[in-house]
């Protein structure tokens, strides 16, 4: 059964920064991308940012370009996103989501972990 | 970046009738990389249709995906109670992959 399961949220101030952590079990992790969706409290589903399998191609929405940058460790199935100059705007739920096909760079999101929050206030 | 709009944004319908949803590209999706996602409250998305047209693993056949270019189409052919959710398009042609705004289906 595949499972991700996210951790790493929490309250943090303005400017400060926060790392997620994705785990992933039940397939291959390492012939997978793996992506970040947010969605702010209400709201509708925003991408933040994606990585491939051999981690050779990555890509981020303009909103979090510079500020967040993600990584994966195959070797310990996990996915991460380091989040730095944290803004209100960044308060919302963070899920990460596996990529439907084997080795593939564009594909639906066959399975989602529950997703952690993120809320950036002073 | 492509942008998305999903129309409309409430559909109030009852069990057993048909909901057809829209999502319109401000500019051609490439080979129909497109899905459509359901989400109900206080869970993750669940996706329903993959390369436009394409039904995902255990999707029952009232869901159906159609179009092409710049004009997609989620129908779900009988509404089952469990249907009402709402719904999200999203296209992975192009990067940044982008999603649309949502479509929520009520219980009329």
């Amino acid at each position: 059964e595949v499972q991700l399961v996210e951790s790493g949220g929490g309250l943090v101030q303005p400017g400060g920064s926060l790392r997620l952590s994705c785990a992933a079990s039940g397939f291959t992790f390492d012939d997978y991308a793996m992506h970040w969706v947010r969605q702010a409290p209400g709201k509708g589903l925003e991408w933040v940012s994606g990585i491939s399998w051999s981690s050779a191609t990555i890509g981020y929405a303009g909103s979090v370009k510079g500020r967040f940058t993600i990584s994966r460790d195959n070797a310990k199935n996990s996915l991460y996103l380091q989040m730095n100059s944290l803004r209100a705007e960044d308060t919302a739920f963070y899920y990460c989501a596996k990529i439907m096909g084997q080795q593939q760079l564009k594909g639906g999101f066959d399975y989602w972990g529950q997703g952690t929050l993120v809320a950036v206030s002073s | 970046e492509i942008v998305l709009t999903q129309s409309p944004g409430t559909l109030s319908l009852s069990p057993g009738e048909r909901a057809t949803l829209s999502c319109r590209a401000s500019q051609s999706v490439s080979s129909s990389y497109l899905a459509w996602y359901q989400q109900k409250p206080g869970q993750a998305p669940r996706l329903l249709i993959y390369g436009a047209s394409s039904r995902a693993t255990a999707i029952p056949d009232r869901f159906s995906g159609s179009g092409s270019g710049t004009d997609f189409t989620l129908t779900i052919s009988r509404l089952e109670p469990e249907d009402f959710a709402v719904y999200y398009c999203q296209q992975y042609g192009s990067s940044p992959r982008t999603f649309g705004q949502g479509t929520k289906v009520e219980i009329k």
